[in-house]
């Protein structure tokens, strides 16, 4: 099956600071999605970017389906950006493979 | 907006007590998953469903059953539940893949407690 695949897994940053975060994926996908997981458990649906670049206020995402990766970037964090980050592909069967995640704590 | 709700946010039940889990969705998705999941395991689909009084088994299925009378509605059931159930359970619905547009939303979670 599928295999995806994130880095770091773990990003500490102080308040202001951008960072950016990866997806691999091991074979060719239809869909991307990016999720926020905030410290109460809810998934927040941060970007459906099968290929090409998109953004979102301080959020922007760029997937290269050629190249097998998808990249997150976050700029000026905040606070409330801490939490964990995934990205998720869907296979052929509908079914949704996430990543490992990315564990973000942004610092005051 | 869309719309994915979960009957209780917190939920503590009994060793073998029967437990119904209830997820609703407002976008007429044909597609409804079920996940739990565990620290150190991420999210593991245990049953999916593409259309109504359809189920499909997922990675994890051994001790639920699930249920989908109404397109909108998916429930989770635990038979007899178990301490090793305890976890986050995370529905999700999303339209089928046919039309290259399936973004999965997900509900607020359950977390559940099984003493």
């Amino acid at each position: 099956g599928i295999q995806v695949e994130q880095s770091p897994p773990d990003l500490i940053l102080q308040e202001g600071a951008n960072s950016t975060l990866r997806c691999n994926f091991s074979d060719s996908v239809n869909n991307l999605q990016w999720f926020h997981q905030n410290p109460w458990g809810q998934l927040i649906n941060l970007f459906y970017i099968p290929s090409g670049t998109k953004q979102n206020g301080r959020l922007s995402a760029t997937t290269v389906a050629t190249e097998r990766y998808s990249l997150l970037y976050i700029s000026s964090s905040q606070t409330t950006d801490s939490g964990v980050y995934f990205c998720a592909v869907v296979d052929n069967t509908d079914k949704l493979i996430f990543g490992t995640g990315t564990r973000l704590q942004v610092f005051p | 907006d869309v719309k994915v709700t979960q009957s209780s946010r917190y939920l503590v039940k009994r060793t073998g007590e029967k437990v119904f889990l209830e997820c609703v969705q407002d976008m007429d998705h044909e597609n409804m998953f079920w996940y739990r999941q565990d620290p150190g395991l991420g999210l593991r689909l245990i049953y999916f469903s593409y259309d109504v009084k359809m189920k499909e088994k997922g990675d994890i299925p051994e001790g639920y059953s699930v249920s989908r009378e109404k397109k909108e509605r998916f429930s989770l059931i635990l038979e007899s539940a178990s301490t090793n159930q305890t976890s986050m359970y995370l529905c999700a619905s999303s339209l089928p893949k046919s039309g290259f547009y399936n973004e999965q939303f997900f509900g607020p979670g359950t977390r559940l407690t099984v003493l």
